[in-house]
């Protein structure tokens, strides 16, 4: 069966500092990958998506990027993390290839930068 | 840009009853979904309808469709407080590739 994985959980960063979060996932091949955002009490923002090893698609100008350096795996990076950049921040992944179908999230990872 | 727009924001019922969640959208879509979302985790993918079926069930869960009014129904029967979530619609739009989520409904059920 296929899993996710996100790491860390929760993090807490200064104002400036880098930032790296990654999400994995097993038990599927050439998955499309999704990084989304979410304000508390709000719904999900779409921030990158991923549907093949370096291809990324940003969907939001931000202070933030994305690689996929292997199949299974991405990575949501920052440079210079801002007061804004805390969220939540969701990995998920759906079957490749075809439209959008069901996506299967990750725990997430809570980020507060401060 | 197209997003489910999920009402009520907030639905508080008791054990037992049901809970109706609505999701309007704007353009014509490929399928809608419903995820569930416990606090602080991930969502979780609850139901698939396509947009030409107009009844889904799965244990509990009714889903809906009209797609002559851009709309969907959550029916979640016999509630339980386990049930307690907040709920989302997304939408994949016609020709689209992303899906788009709804700002999602907080339900709470009190035992």
């Amino acid at each position: 069966s296929q899993t996710i994985h996100q790491w860390p959980a929760t993090l807490v960063q200064p104002v400036g500092s880098p930032l790296s979060l990654e999400c994995t996932v097993e038990g599927t091949s050439n998955p499309n990958l999704y990084w989304y955002r979410q304000a508390a009490g709000r719904g999900l923002q779409l921030l990158f998506y991923s549907v093949g090893i370096g291809q990324i698609s940003s969907e939001v100008p931000q202070n933030l990027s994305a690689s996929r350096p292997q199949d299974r795996q991405f990575i949501l990076s920052s440079k210079k993390l801002l007061l804004s950049d805390s969220g939540f921040y969701l990995c998920a992944w759906s079957a490749h290839p075809g439209a959008a179908e069901t996506q299967y999230f990750g725990p997430g990872t809570r980020l507060l930068v401060l | 840009s197209q997003q489910g727009e999920e009402d009520p924001q907030a639905l508080s019922i008791q054990e037992g009853e049901n809970a109706t969640m609505n999701c309007s959208y704007k353009t014509s879509i490929n399928n809608l979904q419903w995820y569930r979302q416990n606090s602080g985790r991930g969502l979780v993918h609850l139901i698939l309808i396509r947009s030409n079926e107009r009844e889904k069930h799965s244990g509990r869960l009714r889903v809906t469709l009209d797609t002559s009014k851009k709309s969907s129904s959550l029916l979640i029967t016999a509630s339980r407080a386990a049930d307690t979530a907040s709920y989302f619609c997304a939408t994949v739009h016609t020709g689209g590739f992303k899906t788009i989520f709804g700002a999602g409904t907080r339900l709470f059920v009190k035992a």
